[in-house]
């Protein structure tokens, strides 16, 4: 059974750009919950996409945002990227009514 | 917000030796989850507990929930090299989202052969 892809692996931007990043969850598992990972902050929580539906937000700004298709894969968009949005993303999948969530590889962005 | 301490933040321990690591919270949780993660990569689930004083464990890994749902300890027995990397507990809070975990700061193992 395949785990959870994470697409690209690494991203090199420019501060004001944008970018998106793809998830892909396990078979058959329904909820895709996206997080920040840096040195400073730890693992932090951005949002998290059941059934193509936002069903719990972190506290980010407007500039996160996510969607998540009826396929279940997600991806999760940034706008006007800053150089602390620096970081390890990674993207969780879980069945939906189980707290067991099994984590991609991540994506290291990395803004200059 | 909300938020688990987790300590220690950093072990060092020579090959053979046992480990202990824990999280607390002044909050109550429904579940605590235990993950490892290595540099690089993402965490690797290691122990799920669901229930107030659940014992599990998984290989030479033991976890336990504790009896008043507020913290989780992790044990490692007879520890190797591999167990080298990055311990993170993870709660979901009573009535949260079950997408929404809250994490620990981690434990960085390192052990000395």
């Amino acid at each position: 059974k395949a785990g959870v892809t994470q697409t690209p692996r690494y991203l090199i931007k420019t501060r004001g750009q944008q970018v998106t990043l793809s998830c892909s969850p396990i078979s058959g598992h329904r909820s895709v919950s996206w997080y920040q990972q840096t040195p400073g902050q730890g693992l932090q929580f951005l949002f998290e996409y059941f059934s193509e539906t936002q069903r719990n937000k972190g506290n980010f700004p407007g500039r996160f945002s996510g969607r998540q298709f009826s396929n279940s894969r997600s991806e999760m968009n940034v706008s006007t990227l800053e150089l602390g949005d620096s970081a390890l993303y990674l993207c969780a999948s879980s069945r939906g009514d189980s707290h067991e969530a099994f984590f991609g590889q991540g994506t290291r962005l990395t803004v200059v | 917000g909300q938020q688990l301490n987790q300590s220690p933040q950093s072990m060092f321990i020579q090959e053979g030796e046992d480990v202990s690591m824990n999280c607390t919270s002044s909050s109550i949780f429904n579940t605590w989850l235990w993950y490892k993660q290595d540099p690089g990569e993402g965490p690797v689930l290691l122990i799920a507990l669901y229930k107030a004083g659940e014992l599990t464990s998984n290989g030479r890994l033991t976890a336990q929930f504790g009896i008043t749902r507020k913290d989780s300890f992790l044990n490692i027995s007879a520890s190797i090299p591999s167990d080298v990397g990055i311990y993170f507990c993870a709660g979901q809070l009573r009535g949260g989202s079950q997408g929404n975990l809250i994490f620990g700061k981690g434990t960085k193992l390192s052990v000395k052969p």
